[in-house]
């Protein structure tokens, strides 16, 4: 089955700072990459998604790269600010269609 | 905007007992899911519900069952609960089995003592 694997398990970054985190995934055909931010004691909450046949995705401050060949996705968060400070979850589909999450990234962003 | 509901945010228990967590969602999503988060362990599926009457374990479903008689309620069933059960519960929901994310609920913090 599917299996996602997300580095680095904590990030802390100075404010202003770029953050990048890193998944790799296992099955060749998932085909959807969302990233989930939580923050604390609320629920995960959709950020950013990238679909198979995309390579890169932007949306203000964060932006997603896809690499199909190497199995790999990155979050990337440019200028950093407190409100930035969250558990990070990627999650990529399995040949059921459903969502194998890694184990999340806790980034804190100190001012 | 699609909402999950999860009927209750912190829940105590005794060992052995029969536990209920309750999800609605409201935008007639096909797909239900529930998962636990647990610190390092990221979100683990317990089992999910293609659509109303059905159901399939995911990755952890020992120690749990799951019902879904309507298409808008899915219910988790702890049928003894377990100190190894104390936990956070996530319910989601999605339109169909695609390319496309969850909605979550607000989660269930569960004590067992």
């Amino acid at each position: 089955g599917e299996n996602v694997e997300q580095h680095p398990s904590t990030l802390s970054v100075q404010e202003g700072d770029s953050a990048v985190i890193k998944c790799t995934y296992s099955d060749s055909a998932s085909n959807y990459f969302p990233w989930y931010k939580q923050e604390l004691g609320k629920r995960p909450q959709l950020i950013i998604d990238i679909r198979s046949n995309v390579g890169e995705k932007k949306d203000q401050r964060i932006a997603v790269t896809l690499n199909k060949t190497a199995k790999h996705f990155s979050l990337h968060i440019t200028e950093t600010q407190p409100e930035d400070s969250a558990v990070y979850f990627c999650a990529a589909t399995d040949s059921w269609g459903k969502l194998q999450f890694g184990a999340g990234t806790q980034v804190v962003v100190t001012p | 905007d699609v909402k999950v509901t999860q009927s209750s945010r912190y829940l105590v228990k005794r060992t052995g007992e029969k536990v209920f967590l309750e999800c609605v969602q409201d935008m007639d999503h096909e797909n239900m899911f529930w998962y636990r988060q647990d610190p390092g362990l990221g979100l683990r599926l317990i089992y999910f519900s293609y659509d109303v009457k059905m159901k399939e374990k995911g990755d952890i479903p020992e120690g749990y069952s799951v019902s879904r008689e309507k298409k808008e309620r899915f219910s988790l069933i702890l049928e003894s609960a377990s100190t190894n059960q104390t936990s956070m519960y996530l319910c989601a929901s999605r339109k169909n089995m695609g390319v496309s994310g969850y909605t979550f609920g607000s989660g269930t913090r569960l004590t067992v003592v």
